[in-house]
This record gives C-alpha cells, structure tokens and sequence, in this order.
C-alpha cells in the first residue's frame, strides 16, 4: 500500500525557515514525480510545487518562487520542501502527493496519493 | 481568483444525481488532462477521477467524469450522505506552467 507521511511542520515566527520532509513507502519511488500542495485554513487547494523521478524538471507556483525549494533523496525515499522567508499568508496544511504515472513528468497526470499533511503555523 | 472556475455549492438528495463543473481554458482544460478530487470533511484529498473520465480502482462507478471543450463536469450518481465534502478539479496549466486547482464545490446531501 502507498504510504507518504509528512513531517517538519511547527509553529514559527515571520521571516524564519522550516524544512519539511515527506517519507514515502509502498511504491518504486524514484520512478514517479511528485508535488507539494497546500491549504490555508477554510480555504481551497493550492499547488506549491512539483519534481520529476530524476530532479530533472522542477516547477514553483509563482506565490512561492523564489523563497521555497523541492528536492528529492530516490536513496532515502523521501521527499522535501525548504520554506524560507515565513509570511502569515504561508499558515496551512501541507501535502505531499504522489504522481499518478510512473516514469511521467510533472505535467503528465498530476496527483493521486496523498499523505495526511503537516501544519504549518506562521505567527509573532 | 481560480483560472479553473466551479461553483461554490451543490446540493442533492440521497439516491439522487447531481453533476458538478470545471470551467477552464485552452491552456489548461483544452490542451491538458484534468483531475477531479473529493475531500471529506477533516481529511487529506483523494484522486476521484483522472483523464477525463478515468476511475482509479477501489472508486465506485457511482462517480463518473467527462469533458466537453475547456470545461469539465463530475457526476455522482445514487448520492449518499457520505459523499458530504469539497469536490475540486485540477489540471496543468501552460501559461502559469504549474497545476491549477479550483476553488472547490461543497456537496451538501439533503
């Protein structure tokens, strides 16, 4: 069964940095791409950002261009997003999700497996 | 602003039909395939229906997708009040090179 559990969320203050982390199981993780998603309290889903299977393609939501980073461990089966720069408007729930075609780019098929997400809190 | 547009809200009674829509554009809806999600109150999103039309396996025949131009549509058939959630479409957008989400359909069963 696939499996992706995220972690590194917290409360933290304006202008600080977190990394979070996703640990992935149940599936050949270095042959699918994979994504980050949000959502703000009450609000909708937003796309962060997304990897192919090789680093090779990488994609940003321009709200956050520039101030996060997606990286990927295929060695360790994990998955992560470096949040720098911490503004309120960055408080919400963040997912990892898993591509739905293997071997596929970012753009192909888009999410299928989701994780149950880390909250992050960005408050003074 | 989403440049996936659905409708705020939907509402159905059990066993009923009720359909629910995407409305996008050629940069996304019309060049590229588009996904539906179901989430249920408190919990993570799950892949309802991909391509189009595609049910992923364990999901019922009860939902079923479709697309007509830049527009695409999920219905739910034989509703039940456990099909209460936030519905949203999604698809790949060429012009904000990234995904794209809509701002959601809140299925409330009567």
């Amino acid at each position: 069964e696939v499996h992706l559990v995220e972690s590194g969320g917290g409360l933290v203050q304006p202008g600080r940095s977190l990394r979070l982390s996703c640990a992935a199981s149940g599936f050949t993780f270095d042959d699918y791409a994979m994504h980050w998603v949000r959502q703000g309290p009450g609000k909708g889903l937003e796309w962060l950002s997304g990897i192919s299977w090789n680093s090779g393609r990488i994609a940003y939501a321009d709200s956050v261009k520039g101030r996060f980073t997606i990286s990927r461990d295929n060695a360790k089966n994990s998955l992560y997003l470096q949040v720098n720069s911490l503004r309120a408007e960055d408080t919400a729930m963040y997912y990892c999700a898993k591509d739905i075609g293997s071997g596929k780019g970012i753009n192909d098929y888009g999410m299928d497996v989701w994780g149950q997400g880390t909250t992050v809190t960005v408050s003074s | 602003q989403s440049v996936l547009t659905q409708p705020p809200s939907a509402s159905g009674t059990p066993g009923r039909r009720v359909t629910m829509s995407c409305s996008g554009s050629y940069s996304n809806i019309g060049r590229h395939t588009a996904n539906w999600y179901q989430q249920l109150p408190g919990t993570a999103p799950k892949l309802l229906i991909y391509n189009f039309n595609q049910r992923p396996s364990g999901v019922p025949d009860r939902f079923s997708g479709s697309k007509s131009g830049t527009s695409t549509s999920l219905a739910i058939s034989g509703l039940q009040s456990d099909d209460e959630g936030d519905y949203y479409c999604a698809a790949w957008d060429d012009s904000l090179n990234g995904w794209v989400f809509g701002g959601g359909t809140k299925l409330t069963v009567l």
